[in-house]
């Protein structure tokens, strides 16, 4: 089975921040990568498909990028409602989720 | 609009059974994967199975494989999960998930339902 590990596991950042969270697979998976933005409570929202494509209806301010075994999430101007936690999945083989980054206002 | 409804979750105890349902609406459920993701209390996702639009494929985590059958009635366009031998380690909130393109058994998942609690317990 393929395992992503996402890091960091938690991230204190302020409202205006630029914030980054990488993914790494433990194989090739070219952009068969996808990320989720979760609220306590509330289900997934996938926000990125193929590594790098905005869902729609996802803010311009989201953007992924990677290919292979390295990916990023960026949030470039963070608002209030993006403090959640975020997950990223690979869907090369069968599927697999990383851990999840908790994103917290600092 | 497209509208996922989970539904089955319960109580049960160690060793016990259980069937999840999934009504879908809003697509042409024939011709889409879905998935069944769980998430157990305070944790992470965690994918469970996958069946592909025909029902004729179906894949499983490791931690199901040979517990759970993951099948489909394309005529009601209802997604089950048959959960048998449940262990404690089996609570959790169940979702079932489409996937995001036409044809594919396994994507990135698009539009996911609202969560059924399963809590396996004596």
């Amino acid at each position: 089975a393929i395992r992503m590990t996402q890091s960091p596991s938690s991230l204190s950042a302020s409202t205006g921040d630029r914030v980054t969270i990488t993914c790494r697979a433990s194989q090739d998976i070219s952009n068969y990568l996808a990320w989720y933005q979760q609220k306590p409570g509330k289900v997934p929202r996938l926000l990125i498909h193929g590594a790098s494509t905005l869902q729609s209806g996802v803010p311009s301010r989201f953007s992924g990028t990677g290919s292979g075994t390295d990916f990023t999430l960026t949030i470039s101007w963070l608002q209030s409602e993006d403090f959640a936690t975020y997950y990223c999945q690979q869907y090369y083989s069968y599927h697999s989720f990383g851990q999840g980054t908790k994103l917290e206002i600092k | 609009e497209v509208q996922l409804l989970d539904s089955g979750g319960d109580l049960v105890q160690p060793g016990g059974s259980l069937r999840l349902s999934c009504e879908a609406s809003g697509f042409t459920f024939t011709t889409y994967g879905m998935t069944w993701v769980r998430q157990a209390p305070g944790k992470g996702l965690e994918w469970v199975s996958s069946i592909s639009g025909s029902g004729r494929y179906t894949y499983y985590a490791d931690s199901v494989e040979g517990r759970f059958t993951i099948s489909r009635d394309n005529s009601k366009n209802t997604l089950y999960l048959q959960m048998n031998s449940l262990r404690a380690e089996d609570t959790a909130v169940y979702f079932c998930a489409k996937v995001n393109r036409d044809g594919y058994n396994y994507d990135a998942l698009d539009y996911w339902g609202q969560g059924t609690l399963v809590t396996v317990s004596s």
